[in-house]
């Protein structure tokens, strides 16, 4: 089944504890994204990847790291979290042009 | 600044009635506008997209209208059910292949 998968759905942290929320897509697609999802905001781009070792800043970076050394994962890292960073994320990947298919989602909260 | 603005953020709707949600962007070459339907607990999922050199795309119960010269779009549903209660969001697609997403309607369909 195609499938993009996040883990884990759901986090508790605290202020300044680093963590990686992971994505994996079994589509071979070459573009992934990571997008944090805020009431009354929508969906906002953090980063995004256009191929393996290929990354750029969404509109939203700052906070955030990715990498891209393989073709099927995306991690975001958080190397500090802040209590602004509670949110909902979303990694999504796609076909160059084509339509993108989103993962699950993560719950993070950092108190 | 790319920007995609969505509205109304909520609607009530009566079974049967049509719901109607409307988006404008602005300033910038976007080739494709896609609508994604979230349900609760769920990714943001293709729902149905049109690209700039159509007016007008039907697929079932849904239907987007797009007029270029006012830069304006919106996606109606026709003989909504309760089923279609969830977030919906009107993206745009720039030519580099980002998303620039709206702000969200949670549509609410009444028995």
């Amino acid at each position: 089944e195609a499938q993009v998968t996040q883990n884990p759905r759901y986090l508790i942290t605290v202020t300044g504890k680093k963590l990686t929320v992971t994505c994996s897509q079994n589509m071979n697609h070459e573009y992934m994204s990571w997008y944090r999802q805020d009431p009354g905001l929508g969906l906002r781009q953090i980063y995004y990847s256009m191929n393996v070792e290929v990354t750029d800043k969404g509109d939203v970076p700052e906070g955030y790291k990715v990498s891209r050394k393989e073709k099927r994962n995306f991690p975001l890292i958080l190397e500090s979290p802040s209590p602004n960073q509670t949110s909902l994320y979303f990694c999504a990947s796609s076909l160059m042009g084509q339509r993108a298919f989103f993962g699950q989602g993560t719950r993070l909260t950092v108190v | 600044q790319q920007q995609v603005k969505q509205s109304p953020q909520s609607l009530i709707v009566q079974k049967g009635g049509i719901s109607i949600i409307n988006c404008a962007y602005e300033n910038t070459a976007f080739d494709y506008f896609p609508w994604y339907q979230q349900f609760p607990g769920k990714g943001p999922a293709l729902l149905i997209a049109i690209r700039p050199d159509v007016s007008e795309k039907k697929e079932g119960r849904f239907t987007i209208s797009f007029n270029k010269s006012a830069k304006q779009f919106s996606l109606h549903i026709m003989d909504s059910q309760p089923g279609d209660s969830a977030t919906y969001f009107c993206a745009a697609r720039n030519q580099g292949g980002k998303l620039i997403f709206g702000q969200g309607t949670e549509l609410s369909v009444k028995p």
